[in-house]
């Protein structure tokens, strides 16, 4: 089974900050990977599918990247509503997996 | 609109089943891949199995040969059979269309516990 190892777990950033946000797959896994934004109570949301490619809708502040086995999903500048959970998925073989998630909280 | 409905979770005690069904409109359901996921409270997202257009099924680990994935075409309905419910399982079940997160239910609860 292929791991995700996502990093940090959690962070507390500032309204403005840059933040970015690792997934490490334990075997490469191409481009086969998503990210999803959980907040409190709700459904998770796709945000980028394809490593890079952003959901329709999601604001350009949110970005992916890498190939292979080291993702990162970037949010170019932190607004109030981007505080939530963040999770990768590898959807390159089965079983798929998810990272751990990270919790990003304010600062 | 691509619309999915979870039904079926409930309260079960330990060794006991239950089958969630998964109400599906809005797009072509026999073409698609279906995917189950669920989030323990207050822990992470799992994928737990997935069942693709050709019928093909696929499961965690920590599901398999206690959980059953099936489709209905005629009734653009997906289900997930769980027998041998452990503690463990007590999770918010999420029906996904797709093999890669792009639409969700809003979930139903399962609770194990005596």
């Amino acid at each position: 089974d292929i791991q995700m190892t996502q990093s940090p777990s959690a962070m507390s950033a500032s309204v403005g900050d840059r933040v970015t946000i690792t997934c490490r797959a334990s075997q490469g896994i191409s481009n086969y990977l998503a990210w999803f934004q959980q907040k409190p109570g709700k459904v998770p949301k796709r945000l980028i599918y394809a490593s890079s490619s952003l959901e329709s809708g999601v604001p350009s502040r949110f970005s992916g990247s890498g190939s292979g086995t080291e993702f990162t999903l970037t949010i170019s500048s932190l607004q109030p509503e981007d505080f939530a959970t963040y999770y990768c998925l590898q959807h390159n073989s089965y079983p798929r997996t998810f990272g751990q998630g990270t919790k990003v909280q304010i600062k | 609109e691509v619309q999915l409905l979870e039904s079926g979770g409930g309260l079960v005690q330990p060794g006991g089943s239950l089958r969630l069904s998964c109400a599906a409109s809005g797009f072509t359901f026999s073409s698609s891949s279906m995917t189950w996921v669920r989030q323990a409270p207050g822990k992470g997202l799992e994928w737990i199995s997935e069942i693709v257009d050709s019928g093909a099924t696929y499961y965690a680990d920590s599901v398999k040969g206690r959980f059953t994935i099936s489709r209905d075409n005629s009734k653009n309905t997906l289900y997930l059979q769980m027998d041998s419910l452990r503690a463990e399982d007590t999770a918010v079940y999420y029906c996904i269309k797709g093999g890669w997160g792009d639409y969700w239910g809003q979930g139903t609860l399962v609770t194990v516990s005596s």
